[in-house]
């Protein structure tokens, strides 16, 4: 199984919004709606932020979307703040019953 | 609360095993499957398999086929992950995380380092 397909880096300033996509295959993002987003700070355990697809855990701001169409999902951040900067990774399950993750986008507030 | 608590940093010689364990408490452990996740040094996240608490069914990534076992003591609420045969590429924070169907819970991360 082969990683999701997500953006090396993306950046914004303070204020803006930003979207990180995950592209995926027929074989997991299309097939299943089990597709969930996961925030990491340096040298800290990934936090959950957006599942499936578009749903978020109590505590999570609403500055935090997910969406999606087709193979590709995306996370959407609006009003970007400083603290959102960190790296972020989408997940999804699969046909083989397995799990995948993304490469992982590292997002700069400038 | 809801909590996974992982045993301690482990150093390793290449070829050998290693067996990191996950403790959970604050809910019914039978009821989530609980996932191995690690993460190489700057690296990505890497999915490695899943145990069913309740019937003690795994799912192992094709990567790591052969050389991972994933079991639990529903006793001591705890989920064990050995990974034998390790190698300089094995160094990673092996993290165990609960499916609830997505990762809401996680332990602190295990470093494991492989190095003669």
């Amino acid at each position: 199984q082969s990683a999701l397909t997500q953006p090396a880096s993306v950046s914004g300033s303070p204020g803006q919004s930003i979207t990180i996509s995950c592209t995926g295959t027929s074989s997991d993002i299309r097939g299943y709606n089990s597709v969930s987003w996961y925030q990491q700070h340096p040298g800290k355990a990934p936090k959950l932020m957006i599942y499936e697809v578009s749903d978020r855990p109590s505590g999570v701001s609403n500055r935090f979307s997910g969406s999606k169409s087709g193979n590709t999902a995306s996370l959407t951040i609006s009003g970007l703040q400083a603290e959102d900067e960190a790296d972020y990774y989408c997940s999804s399950y699969t046909i083989s019953n397995t799990l995948v993750f993304g490469g992982g986008t590292k997002l700069t507030v400038l | 609360q809801i909590q996974l608590v992982q045993s301690g940093a482990e150093v390793r010689n290449p070829g050998a095993s290693l067996k990191v364990s996950c403790e959970a408490s604050g809910y019914t452990f039978t009821s989530y499957r609980i996932h191995w996740v690690r993460q190489a040094p700057g690296q990505r996240l890497e999915w490695m398999g899943w145990i069913n608490t309740g019937n003690g069914d795994t799912i192992y990534s094709q990567t790591f086929q052969g050389r991972i076992s994933i079991t639990r003591d529903t006793s001591a609420s705890t989920v064990y992950m050995e990974l034998s045969s390790l190698r300089s590429e094995d160094t990673a924070v092996y993290y165990c995380a609960r499916w609830g169907p997505y990762f809401d819970y996680w332990g602190q991360g295990t470093l494991v380092t492989v190095s003669s």
